[in-house]
């Protein structure tokens, strides 16, 4: 079963704007990783962000990490319509390095 | 960087038919390999772990029987929906771990519809 749920399920913003998405599991993590999926596209590997660390950029992507909240976030500023898309958490636990995905927000980026 | 390829990128077939999947690091060697299932509007799903030369491992509530996996080399790992259904039918993802690199790097996707 899925570990993660994240929120929104759906967003729309207008371009320029900022764009947050939560995201929240269950058990602990090695390291947690954010993804985006373009419409019956695979995933694209956006940032990783690791058990010992708080906050992580990357371009105009920000995510914070709050292990003990169980919980993470990606902010994405100064949105563009290219960044329409689906963004998904997911957590690795470790040593299998096997991904359990959350359930995913929708992001529609209006020009 | 680190490319993953899946074919075919799309498939029709007729219940009952069987369905092989191919994945392939195309640029890197890959030890393990993951599949994944994705319905629509949904999350994706882990179905198995694959390591070259040894059986795969599969998640809870897959059958290993009806979703074979064979990863023969360690850049190509095929997915074989033996006996497909219409419910079968979805989005199968994979993707290849490099080495101790934590990323996994996905393919692009093979969208299977059962009729």
């Amino acid at each position: 079963s899925q570990q993660g749920e994240e929120d929104p399920q759906a967003l729309s913003i207008q371009e320029g704007e900022n764009a947050t998405m939560n995201c929240s599991y269950k058990t602990s993590i090695n390291n947690l990783q954010w993804y985006r999926q373009n419409s019956g596209r695979g995933l694209v590997h956006l940032i990783l962000i690791r058990s010992n660390e708080r906050e992580k950029h990357s371009g105009r992507l920000r995510v914070t990490l709050d292990t003990s909240k169980k919980s993470s976030s990606l902010l994405i500023t100064a949105s563009r319509a290219a960044d329409t898309a689906s963004y998904f958490c997911a957590t690795d636990p470790g040593s299998a390095r096997q991904l359990t995905f959350g359930s995913g927000t929708q992001l529609t980026v209006l020009p | 960087g680190a490319v993953v390829s899946q074919h075919p990128s799309w498939v029709i077939c007729k219940s009952g038919t069987s369905v092989k999947i191919e994945c392939r690091s195309l640029d890197f060697q890959a030890t393990t390999m993951f599949w994944y299932r994705q319905f629509p509007k949904q999350s994706l799903m882990l179905m198995a772990t694959s390591n070259e030369g040894s059986k795969a491992t599969y998640e809870q509530g897959v059958e290993k029987d009806k979703f074979l996996i064979n990863h023969a080399s360690l850049t190509l790992s095929t997915l074989t929906v033996t006996s497909a259904h219409p419910e079968d039918s979805s989005f199968y993802i994979c993707s290849a771990l490099q080495g101790a690199v934590e990323t996994q790097y996905f393919g692009p996707g093979t969208r299977l519809l059962v009729l």
